[in-house]
């Protein structure tokens, strides 16, 4: 069975560090990307950032609102993926999903196009004083 | 960054209706377009992608449909177990944007 835990929430203050994981089984993991997605209480899905597979670089993207501040990293021989949030601000507040990222080429396309397809459970991140 | 803008915000729908939700684009996306239900205090679940693929394990009554700016999420007879919040997602370029969802709730 395809699954994804995610660990490593908690309370934290603001202007602190927190490192969540995401730990994969049921499939070869080192053979796809990977993306953290977070929902602030009541509030609908944003996406965080993505890390590529290393065939295809390992090479990541981030949302405006966590670059320069968060860091995705994977590490493929214990089948986890990383992200390491620093100087974490209120808003940061949510639940912490990973996903599986399966990819294609587009039609007609020299690009290769990512999409999410299997979800975690979530882990909760509050940052609050 | 690319907005997605879902219509309506909610609805409210009885068991056997025909349901249709509508995600559209601040600019073409071509078909790279996500589906995803998500039932409360639960993760989300992908639908569809590539605007009109169904994921592995999804039930034929859910279709996705759209090119361009426009798609949209069809439920073809409502059951209890899909009165949820759907999201749909760009992936044609980042970052990935989501639309702000649609609740489906019981009549």
């Amino acid at each position: 069975e395809v699954q994804l835990v995610e660990s490593g929430g908690g309370l934290v203050q603001p202007g602190r560090s927190l490192r969540l994981s995401c730990t994969a089984s049921g499939f070869t993991f080192g053979d796809y990307a990977m993306s953290w997605v977070r929902q602030a209480p009541g509030k609908g899905l944003e996406w965080v950032g993505f890390i590529r597979s290393k065939a295809y670089g390992g090479t990541t993207e981030y949302a405006a609102s966590v670059k320069g501040r968060f860091t995705i990293s994977r590490d493929d021989s214990k089948s986890i993926a990383y992200l390491q949030m620093n100087s974490l601000k209120t808003e940061d507040t949510a639940v912490y999903y990973c996903t599986r990222d399966s990819g294609y080429y587009g039609s007609g396309s020299y690009w290769y196009y990512y999409y999410m397809d299997v979800w975690g459970k979530g882990t909760t991140v509050t940052v609050s004083s | 960054d690319i907005q997605m803008t879902q219509s309506p915000s909610s609805l409210s729908a009885s068991v056997g209706d025909r349901v249709t939700i509508t995600c559209r684009a601040s600019q073409g996306i071509s078909n790279y377009l996500a589906w995803f239900q998500q039932k409360p205090g639960k993760a989300p679940k992908s639908l569809i992608y590539a605007a009109s693929s169904l994921q592995s394990g999804v039930p034929s009554k859910f279709s996705g449909s759209g090119s361009g700016t426009d798609f949209t999420l069809t439920i073809s007879s409502l059951q209890p177990e899909d009165f949820a919040t759907y999201y749909c997602q760009q992936y044609n370029s980042y970052p990935w944007t989501f639309g702000q969802g649609t609740k489906v709730e019981i009549k």
